[in-house]
């Protein structure tokens, strides 16, 4: 079955460190999604693709993070530089668009520490 | 800014009980969905009901939805152990983004 990749799985970086997360969403899936998940809350939406294009990313902290998808497939947020307040769950999710689906497929995370 | 709200936050039972968590919500959506997500892992999708859909089944599960007052119920019937996980509803209200509650953390004890 196919899955959405991520990596690295863990990350641990000091304060003011640039660090990047990688996705690989499910083949042929045209919407990718980075979400943030600090612990003990649900996760919130950080930016969604389509395709290439940012379709929102209205709750993204421009001021240091930003994320790719330059070809349409694969894609990475960076932050630059990592605050204390960064450590958190980071969820990558991919969706269909063919079809009546609103299913979103999340991958494993990479939960980044700040330290 | 999370749209729904779980209840409860923690719900502790015995092996082969039900277990019920609620979820209520502020505005009007298109569909509302739940997730499951054990620790430390990503979330794993159970089962969307629509706007227009008042209950849905999934094998031991079962969902219903009130759109009059904003609420959705998720049921586990004959719960396991391999069932302890922390459950999450998601409201989509357009496009496809979707917008979590803070969760119920569920324990099921052998």
């Amino acid at each position: 079955e196919a899955e959405v990749a991520q990596s690295p799985r863990y990350k641990i970086t000091e304060k003011s460190q640039a660090v990047a997360f990688w996705c690989d969403p499910i083949s042929g899936h045209a919407t990718l999604y980075w979400y943030r998940q600090i612990l003990g809350q649900g996760p919130e939406l950080l930016v969604q693709f389509q395709d290439e294009s940012v379709v929102d990313d209205s709750q993204l902290p421009k001021d240091r993070f930003s994320a790719e998808r330059l070809k349409g497939v694969d894609s990475t947020l960076k932050i630059q530089p990592a605050e204390l307040g960064d450590s958190a769950m980071y969820l990558c999710a991919s969706r269909s668009d063919r079809g009546r689906t609103d299913t979103q497929y999340f991958g494993p995370g990479t939960r980044l520490t700040v330290l | 800014s999370q749209q729904g709200e779980e209840d409860p936050q923690a719900l502790s039972i015995q092996e082969g009980e039900n277990a019920t968590m609620n979820c209520s919500y502020k505005t009007s959506i298109n569909n509302l969905q739940w997730y499951r997500q054990n620790s430390g892992r990503g979330l794993v999708h159970l089962i969307l009901i629509r706007s227009n859909e008042r209950e849905k089944h999934s094998g031991r599960l079962r969902v219903t939805l009130d759109t009059s007052k904003k609420s959705s119920s998720l049921l586990i019937t004959a719960s396991r152990a391999a069932d302890t996980a922390s459950y999450f509803c998601a409201t989509v209200t357009s496009g496809s983004r979707l917008t979590f509650g803070e969760g119920t953390q569920l324990t099921v004890n052998p």
